[in-house]
């Protein structure tokens, strides 16, 4: 069956420091992975949306890359601030075969220390 | 920047009763979706509504759920008879031409 797995419930890192996140995923080709900001009682935030014919994504202080191979896409904060602290969720969709149903991964809470 | 509006920001409702969740998604969109996140758990698809029709749901979306776009600017879920473990966040979402999902900020359930 589909999985989505956010490796760490947790990161703390300090302010300045850049942040890596990992999603993995199992079943899904081709896939159309995306990252998500969610704050505490708010709605998920579309950051970026990277497929999977695609190495790498960036905007401002964001990047993400995918690895086919591993079926992983990576997640980089760099220059981070404590207004970055936030849970962060990947999702994938199958958009390709018509289903934009979004399956989330259960989300890495950052914790940027001033 | 057009975002999308959900109403009520909080629903407390009794086991049993039917409720109503309100959404008016982005203007221009075509594809419209609901989703519910438990409290500590992950966001979960519903539904996804396009052409005045379900397209996809998943199966948490049973018989007692049902959605609808009554005119041409709002969206709703209903929940015919809550269960208490209906209690959770139900977000609203819309996607154009770029399929980009926006997310509103959410309804909270409380099934007492």
């Amino acid at each position: 069956s589909q999985k989505i797995e956010q490796n760490s419930e947790a990161l703390n890192i300090q302010e300045g420091k850049t942040a890596t996140l990992t999603c993995n995923y199992t079943n899904y080709s081709p896939a159309y992975l995306q990252w998500y900001r969610q704050d505490p009682g708010r709605g998920p935030v579309f950051l970026l949306l990277i497929r999977e014919n695609e190495k790498e994504k960036r905007k401002e202080r964001l990047k993400v890359t995918f690895d086919t191979t591993l079926k992983q896409s990576l997640f980089h904060i760099t220059a981070s601030q404590p207004a970055d602290s936030a849970t962060y969720l990947c999702a994938l969709d199958k958009r390709d075969t018509g289903r934009r149903a979004l399956t989330f991964g259960s989300g890495t809470r950052l914790q940027v220390q001033p | 920047e057009p975002e999308v509006t959900q109403t009520p920001s909080h629903q407390v409702t009794q086991m049993g009763q039917e409720v109503i969740l309100r959404c008016v998604p982005i203007s221009n969109h075509l594809y419209f979706y609901w989703y519910r996140q438990i409290l500590g758990q992950k966001v979960e698809f519903l539904v996804s509504f396009y052409n005045n029709e379900i397209s996809e749901k998943s199966e948490i979306f049973d018989d007692q759920f049902s959605v609808e776009r009554p005119d041409g600017s709002n969206f709703t879920l209903k929940i015919r008879s809550t269960k208490l473990e209906d209690s959770a966040m139900y977000f609203c979402a819309s996607s154009g031409s770029t399929d980009t999902q926006y997310f509103g900020p959410g309804t909270r359930l409380t099934v007492l």
